[in-house]
């Protein structure tokens, strides 16, 4: 079974609409991260948390949410879903310390009508 | 962060080493390198980091430049299986990854 998983892996949805993308992972991590990936350009960083009581904000959070439930979960949502955020979303999680690899799951294709 | 220059593509012929450079001329003292790579339809997976000595490890290795403004990540000898776009990452936040465009390799059989 895969260390990291993302559900759902694809989802299709329509402007206005809430949505809630959602991250596990079995490698006993405490730190998780949400990425975003454009077409044709790198990932950028959404939200991180070093642990359940620890959230911060990255790289644009703007009209994005998360909540990290247990250890093991994390959850980005889309209050209100807009074409623009059409893209492939990325979990991942790395262990406590720096310069620890992070491990990514295979990622959430969302489509914005 | 530090800013990161890296080719936008480059070829390689299978079996044949590949170096992938990449610019960080603003690196800090504390900025650890950070390379990844992303296969086709998957999510990025590590690769290598260094932070003034060269390394190795199973896939890859790792050359930091003395002034540390630059550094290449070498693919012994590339296959197919490692085509991919790979990314050049200096942080010195631990686990605030800023990805650039990358470098898109491309092996030729």
């Amino acid at each position: 079974d895969a260390d990291v998983t993302q559900t759902p892996r694809n989802r299709i949805t329509k402007t206005g609409k809430r949505i809630m993308l959602e991250c596990s992972q079995t490698k006993g991590h405490d730190r998780m991260y949400w990425y975003r990936q454009d077409p044709g350009l790198g990932l950028r960083l959404i939200y991180y948390s070093f642990d359940v009581k620890d959230i911060n904000k990255g790289e644009i959070s703007d009209g994005y949410s998360v909540s990290r439930q247990a250890q093991a979960k994390f959850s980005l949502s889309l209050e209100s879903a807009i074409p623009n955020q059409t893209a492939l979303y990325f979990c991942a999680t790395s262990s406590t310390g720096p310069y620890n690899e992070q491990f990514f799951g295979p990622g959430t294709r969302l489509t914005v009508l | 962060d530090a800013k990161t220059t890296q080719p936008n593509s480059m070829e390689s012929n299978e079996e044949e080493p590949v170096h992938l450079p990449c610019n960080h001329s603003t690196i800090s003292g504390t900025d650890y390198i950070h390379w990844y790579r992303q296969l086709p339809s998957q999510g990025p997976e590590y690769v290598i980091h260094g932070l003034t000595s060269n390394v190795n490890n199973r896939m890859a290795s790792l050359a930091i430049a003395e002034d540390r403004k630059s550094s290449t990540l070498i693919l012994h000898r590339a296959t197919l299986r490692d085509a991919a776009v790979y990314y050049c990452i200096p942080t010195n936040t631990g686990n605030q990854f800023y990805f650039g465009t990358g470098t898109s390799l491309t092996v030729i059989p």
